[in-house]
């Protein structure tokens, strides 16, 4: 089956830095590539998804780049604000969503 | 719209009983899905229903189960619980195209975090 890795577990920026989360996925099947942020207390939320046939997608102060033969595909958030501090999860899918294990944004003022 | 719905928020359980979680989806939405959130295990696809019928499942043994009924709400089962179950329940809905949940956007609700004791 797919196999999710994310690194890194923590990331700590200050505020107006840029923030990087990067996941490489195993099986060259996944063709749909979303990422959710999950603040404490809730439910996973989508921030931005890409699909096998698009290279990179941007929206606002968040991007994410996909490399096919590399298998891996990574989040770009710019200008961080301290509400963007959260939990993020990257994920592949072909016919299930599998997850990576997430990343611990915090975002210091 | 109101977003996706989840009963009851907390439980507590013991050991060998069994549970029942409701989610009831965003108006409109016929395709629910069920994730499993442990911090060992992070976030695991349980199963998917459309059109009360299951359209996926996950790597998970049979004492879950799940159903869904005709106007898309959606129920799992846990039976004979182990504390290793203890975890937040995560239900999501979606539209339901032709390619399934996994290839459309989802839309999480607040989970249900059980504790079995």
């Amino acid at each position: 089956g797919e196999n999710v890795e994310q690194h890194p577990s923590t990331l700590s920026v200050q505020e107006g830095d840029s923030a990087v989360i990067k996941c490489t996925y195993s099986d060259s099947a996944s063709n749909y590539f979303p990422w959710y942020k999950q603040e404490l207390g809730k439910g996973p939320q989508l921030i931005i998804d890409i699909r096998s046939n698009v290279g990179e997608k941007k929206d606002q102060r968040i991007a994410v780049t996909l490399n096919k033969t590399a298998k891996h595909f990574s989040l770009h958030i710019t200008e961080t604000q301290p509400e963007d501090s959260a939990v993020y999860f990257c994920a592949a899918s072909m016919d299930m969503l599998t997850f990576g294990g997430g990343t611990r944004l915090m975002v210091k003022p | 719209k109101a977003g996706v719905t989840q009963t009851p928020r907390y439980l507590i359980k013991t050991r060998g009983q069994q549970v029942t979680l409701s989610c009831s989806p965003i108006s409109g939405h016929r395709s629910v899905s069920w994730y499993q959130q442990t911090p060992g295990q992070g976030l695991q696809f349980l199963f998917e229903y459309f059109s009360e019928t299951q359209r996926n499942k996950g790597n998970f043994p049979g004492r879950f189960s799940g159903r869904q009924f005709s106007n898309s709400r959606s129920e799992m089962n846990v039976s004979t619980l182990e504390l290793g179950d203890s975890a937040l329940y995560l239900c999501a809905s979606s539209y339901g195209t032709s390619g399934g949940a996994a290839q459309e956007t989802q839309y999480f609700g607040p989970g249900t975090r059980l504790l079995v004791l």
